[in-house]
Parts: structure tokens; C-alpha cells; sequence
């Protein structure tokens, strides 16, 4: 069965700083799809960046990248220039090609200090 | 774009009354919509997987007669808890995606209060 760890429950860092979240799953396919979705306090869940596994090159949105290692299943997100607007859940989710669910991460809780 | 909205985001009632949540996707059809719970500071328990015109898919363990799921239309789902109790007092999200290989867009979801 597939499975996806967030093995940081909680973290924080300065605004402006850098921050890395980590995300590692198990699977046995070759085509699937990785993805970050934040849960603000608000308890929206907004997505963050998607990530096709067949896809050497690391996407990217805005201040949010992401380090897609395949071979050893891992798949962080980091975000630049933090904001305060960043703070939420974090949850790592995954799918494989053709599948109907996610799979969700337990999450991370990032906090912004001012 | 990609919007999806659902109503109401949030809902009081007593015990035994039967509540219905429903979950729109605005501006694309979306061929499968999810249904999820979450309780605090947990992640998100898939319920039920609703493709348009058939009936849901329910996980394990998620009682299909007391979550009614429909899903009528290509921008309509609904999740009636019916003779709901305070063990069903939960947050409920809603997701709908508008292909297969397309990610999953979530409503603002509904904070649910059994008294």
C-alpha cells in the first residue's frame, strides 16, 4: 500500500528565512503524481505545487520549490522569502496515474516568526 | 479558476436530525468529487470517492447508510448525515477534480456541531 511520511510535525522559522518540509512515500509504480497542499487556519486546503514523477525537472511555483528525489522517494518543498501568510498545515499528498484518491501525509505545522 | 464551493461551512443541530452539505464546482464539471473528514489537528480521512451518475465508492469503515452521498450532476455532490449524533461532530471537506490525472480542488469546508 502506498504511504506517505511527514516526519516534522511541527515547524518555524524567521520571516524572510528559508524553510524545508520533508515528504517521503512508498510506492512500487513508476507513473504517479506528488503534490503540496497548505491548510491555512482558515482550514482551506489550497494547492501549493504538483509534481508529475516522470518529470526530471524540480517544479516550481513563485517562492515555493520543490527537491523531488525519485529514486530515494522523497519529495520537499521549500519555501523563500517566508511570509507570514505562509504559516498553516503543510500536507504532502500522492497519487499514481489513474488512481481515484490521494493519499495524504500526516502534515507539518509551520509557523512564521516575526 | 478551479473554483469549488460548499455550503454551509457551518451547521448546528440536534441530535437525530439529518444535516446535507453540499459541494459545487463553479467553473469546471468535475467528473469525480471526494468527501472528507478531519478532526483536529489530524490530516484528512478520505470518506467516500463520487463519480457523476454512479454511486460512491465508501472507504473502509465509513458507514454508507448514515453518509448519503450523491452526485447528480457534473458540478453537484451532497453528503446528507442522517439521525446525525455528537460522534459525527466533525469538519467535513469536499474536493472535485475535472479529470483523472488532474489535482484535486477543495472547498472551504463545514465545521459540523451535533448537540
Amino acid at each position: 500500500a502506498q504511504t506517505v511520511t511527514q516526519s516534522q510535525p511541527e515547524m518555524s522559522v524567521q520571516e524572510a528565512e528559508t524553510v524545508t518540509l520533508s515528504c517521503t512515500y512508498d510506492t512500487s509504480e513508476s507513473d504517479y503524481y506528488l503534490f503540496w497542499y497548505k491548510q491555512p487556519p482558515s482550514r482551506q486546503m489550497i494547492l501549493v505545487i504538483r509534481q508529475e514523477a516522470y518529470k526530471q525537472q524540480n517544479a516550481t511555483e513563485n517562492r515555493f520549490s520543490v527537491n523531488f528525489q525519485k529514486a530515494a522517494k522523497s519529495f520537499s518543498l521549500k519555501i523563500s522569502d517566508s511570509q507570514l501568510g505562509d504559516a498553516a498545515m503543510y500536507f504532502c499528498a500522492y497519487n499514481t496515474q489513474g488512481a481515484q484518491k490521494l493519499v495524504f501525509g500526516q502534515g507539518t505545522r509551520l509557523t512564521i516568526n516575526p | 479558476g478551479a473554483v469549488v464551493s460548499q455550503h454551509p461551512s457551518w451547521v448546528i443541530c440536534k441530535s437525530g436530525t439529518s444535516v446535507k452539505i453540499e459541494c459545487r464546482s463553479l467553473d469546471f464539471q468535475a467528473t469525480t468529487m471526494f468527501w472528507y473528514r478531519q478532526f483536529p489537528k489530524q490530516s484528512l480521512m478520505l470518506m467516500a470517492t463520487s463519480n457523476e451518475g454512479s454511486k460512491a465508492t465508501y472507504e473502509q469503515g465509513v458507514e454508507k447508510d448514515k453518509f448519503l452521498i450523491n452526485h447528480a450532476s457534473l458540478t453537484l455532490s451532497t453528503l446528507t448525515v442522517t439521525s446525525a449524533h455528537p460522534e459525527d461532530s466533525s469538519f467535513y471537506i469536499c474536493s472535485a477534480r475535472q479529470a483523472l490525472n488532474q489535482p484535486q480542488h477543495f472547498g472551504d469546508g463545514t465545521r459540523l456541531s451535533i448537540l
